[in-house]
């Protein structure tokens, strides 16, 4: 049974362009939450998906959105990329009513 | 505002010590869920334990403990017998249920453990 995968790995984008991410949840998990962890800080949520809406939201400005589909699985986009945004971002799913939340490997992104 | 407080940023324990980090948290909330994770060099969170603000017992999962102090509002892990393999980066998190059936995790600042052979 695969756990949480996501893609890419590593990421390297410029200041200014767009970036996507994606989250495959556990085989059975209907819940999917977005976090960024800054180098040396823990992670910080972004926002919560659940039957292909977005239910809870973090402290992140709008250039931050994604999408969950029909599958389950998930895209976490960020527009007019920032240095700031340079960061790991982690996908974390679970069931809604569990209190169990298994976190993928990340995905390193780099902006310069 | 929930908010989770780690004020260790660094522990050194001795392999096959017993070894505290220490979490106090602050909520008004009255149900909440209490987690720790470990995450290695390779970046992926790994769930050690979970206590829920009801829990009467404190739990316990293997060689981790979770020292749960309602009244003062800590949430202690105690890692026993410590192994090299437990070097890492330990996060303590809270859960926040919101009325909509969702629900965040907020994360402390973490402390960095090291353990010495």
């Amino acid at each position: 049974d695969a756990g949480v995968t996501q893609s890419p790995t590593h990421l390297i984008k410029t200041r200014g362009q767009q970036v996507t991410l994606r989250c495959s949840p556990k085989s059975g998990h209907d819940t999917v939450s977005w976090y960024q962890q800054a180098l040396g800080q823990g992670p910080q949520f972004i926002f919560q998906y659940y039957e292909e809406e977005e239910r809870q939201r973090g402290n992140f400005p709008d250039r931050f959105s994604g999408h969950q589909f029909p599958n389950y699985s998930s895209e976490l986009n960020v527009n007019a990329l920032l240095l700031g945004d340079s960061a790991l971002y982690l996908c974390a799913s679970s069931l809604l009513s569990s209190f169990e939340q298994y976190f993928g490997p990340g995905t390193r992104l780099t902006v310069t | 505002a929930q908010k989770i407080t780690q004020t260790q940023p660094g522990m050194f324990v001795q392999e096959k010590e017993a070894v505290t980090l220490d979490c106090t948290y602050d909520t008004s909330d009255p149900s909440y869920g209490l987690f720790w994770y470990k995450q290695p060099s390779s970046g992926e969170m790994i769930f050690l334990i979970y206590q829920g603000s009801y829990d009467q017992q404190n739990a316990t999962e293997g060689r981790y403990s979770l020292n749960f102090q309602k009244a003062r509002k800590s949430a202690n892990l105690v890692i026993s017998a410590s192994q090299l393999g437990d070097s890492a980066m330990y996060f303590c998190a809270m859960r926040d249920t919101q009325e909509t059936g969702g629900f965040k995790t907020i994360f402390g600042a973490g402390t960095r453990l090291f353990v010495k052979a």
